[in-house]
C-alpha cells in the first residue's frame, strides 16, 4: 500500500530551528512536496524534490533520500508566522499525489 | 478573478439533497483536482482531470461526480448527501498532471446533517 507517516504535532522555540520528518511507500516516486498550511486556509506549496539532497530556499529547506524513502523540512530562524501545519506528498507512478496527515507547528515565544 | 476560486464558502445540508461544489480557476492549468480533508487524516483525491473533457477518479470518489467541459470549470456533484460527506472540501489546479506544484482554492467548509 501507499503510506505517508509524518509527527502528528512538535513545538518550538521563536528564533530556533525545527526540522519535522517524513518518511514514504508509494508505488513509484516522482517527487516529495511540502506544502504549508494555515488554519482554516488552503496549503501552498513550499518545496519539490525529485534528486537526493538538499534545496535551500531562504529560511526553508528541504532534504531527499530516495534510497530510504525519507524526507525532511529544515525551518530555520522561527518566527510565530511559521505556526501552520506542514503536510508532506509524495507523487507516485501515476503523477497522483498521496498526503499525509500533516504536522501542526507550535511556535512558542 | 484571480488564480482558483470556489464556492461556497460553506453550506449546511440535509442529508439526501444534491449539492454541486463550483471550482473556477483562470491560468489556464489543463490539470484540476477535488480533495477532501478531514481532522486527522491527509488530503484525500476524489476526482481529477488531466485536461478537458477527460476525468479520473481518485481514492475515495464514491458518492461523488465532476465534469470538465472546458479548461477553466471542474463542478463536484454530491447526488444524495450523507453525513460522512461532512468535510473540507478543496479544489487545486496544475499546468499538467505532473512535476507541478498544486495551487489550491479557498476551500468549501460543508456539514451534512
Amino acid at each position: 500500500g501507499q503510506n505517508i507517516d509524518q509527527p502528528t504535532e512538535m513545538t518550538a522555540t521563536e528564533g530556533a530551528i525545527v526540522q519535522i520528518n517524513c518518511t514514504y511507500q508509494t508505488s513509484g516516486f516522482n517527487g516529495l512536496f511540502w506544502y504549508q498550511q494555515h488554519a482554516g486556509e488552503a496549503p501552498t506549496f513550499l518545496s519539490y524534490n525529485v534528486l537526493d539532497g538538499l534545496e535551500e530556499k531562504g529560511r526553508f529547506s528541504s532534504f531527499l533520500s530516495r534510497s530510504k524513502g525519507y524526507s525532511y523540512l529544515l525551518l530555520k530562524e522561527l518566527q510565530m508566522k511559521d505556526s501552520a501545519s506542514y503536510l508532506c506528498a509524495a507523487m507516485d507512478s501515476n503523477y497522483q499525489l498521496i498526503w499525509g496527515a500533516g504536522t501542526k507547528l507550535i511556535i512558542k515565544p | 478573478i484571480a488564480g482558483i476560486t470556489q464556492a461556497p464558502t460553506s453550506q449546511i445540508l440535509a442529508a439526501g439533497r444534491r449539492m454541486t461544489l463550483r471550482c473556477t480557476q483562470d491560468m489556464r492549468h489543463n490539470a484540476m483536482y477535488w480533495y477532501r480533508q478531514d481532522l486527522g487524516l491527509g488530503l484525500r483525491l476524489i476526482h481529477y482531470s488531466n485536461t478537458a473533457g477527460t476525468t479520473g477518479k481518485g481514492e475515495v470518489p464514491d458518492g461523488y461526480s465532476v465534469s470538465r467541459a472546458n479548461t477553466d470549470d471542474f463542478p463536484l456533484t454530491l447526488a444524495s448527501a450523507v453525513p460522512s460527506q461532512t468535510s473540507v472540501y478543496f479544489c487545486a489546479s496544475a499546468p499538467s498532471g505532473s512535476y507541478n506544484e498544486q495551487f489550491f482554492g479557498p476551500g468549501t467548509r460543508l456539514t451534512v446533517l
